[in-house]
């Protein structure tokens, strides 16, 4: 299956500080997603990459997808404390397949 | 927006008993999956269900574990005899194909 490796695990800031979060997989992806869980809530989804070097910018938000296809990032630029939560990467076997989820990153964001 | 929706919220249940969970997935979507996390741990992929059969399961989706729609709305998680590894956070999903999956709140499971 398409395993996906996630780090760090944790993640404080200070708010306005930047946060990056990385996925790493040992088998070439089909695909990359990102979500966002909220304390308590459920996955929500951010967005999908699917091509090679893909970037994509959302707000404050940068998603970017590895040459070849194993790796990704989400970067946040000026944290804010609503940007707290789990970001889980996520990459499907097929298109409607199941998702492979990373473990997520947690981050925590100080006034 | 329309939004897939589960109940219970939470449910509390001795081990060994059978448990029901419940959702409704978004109108048009035909592809259905549920998902669990345990406290603390990343979601895992329990099943995925298309047209009135399980198109994908994993290995934690023993005989213990079962899929139904039984009407045009609903979708059924059930399991037969509760153990208490199974206490965790389960979350269905659907999509409409070719879109990403939409997740409910959950239903927190707890056994006793």
């Amino acid at each position: 299956g398409q395993q996906v490796m996630q780090i760090p695990q944790y993640q404080h800031v200070q708010e306005g500080e930047d946060f990056t979060t990385y996925c790493n997989s040992s088998t070439t992806l089909s695909n990359i997603q990102w979500y966002k869980q909220r304390p308590g809530g459920h996955p929500v989804f951010l967005i999908q990459l699917v091509k090679s070097g893909e970037v994509k910018k959302q707000k404050r938000l940068t998603f970017q997808f590895g040459e070849a296809k194993k790796n990704s990032s989400l970067h946040i630029t000026a944290t804010q404390t609503t940007d707290v939560g789990t970001y889980f990467c996520g990459s499907g076997g097929s298109t409607l397949g199941r998702l492979y989820f990373g473990r997520g990153t947690q981050l925590t964001v100080w006034p | 927006e329309p939004e897939v929706t589960q109940t219970p919220s939470h449910q509390v249940t001795q081990m060994g008993q059978e448990v029901i969970l419940r959702c409704v997935p978004i109108s048009n979507h035909l592809y259905f999956y549920w998902y669990r996390q345990i406290l603390g741990q990343k979601v895992e992929f329990l099943v995925s269900f298309y047209n009135n059969e399980i198109s994908e399961k994993s290995e934690i989706f023993d005989d213990q574990f079962s899929v139904e729609r039984p009407d045009g709305s609903n979708f059924t998680l059930k399991i037969r005899s509760t153990k208490l590894e199974d206490s965790a956070m389960y979350f269905c999903a659907s999509t409409g194909g070719n879109q990403p999956q939409h997740f409910g709140d959950g239903t927190r499971l707890s056994i006793l």
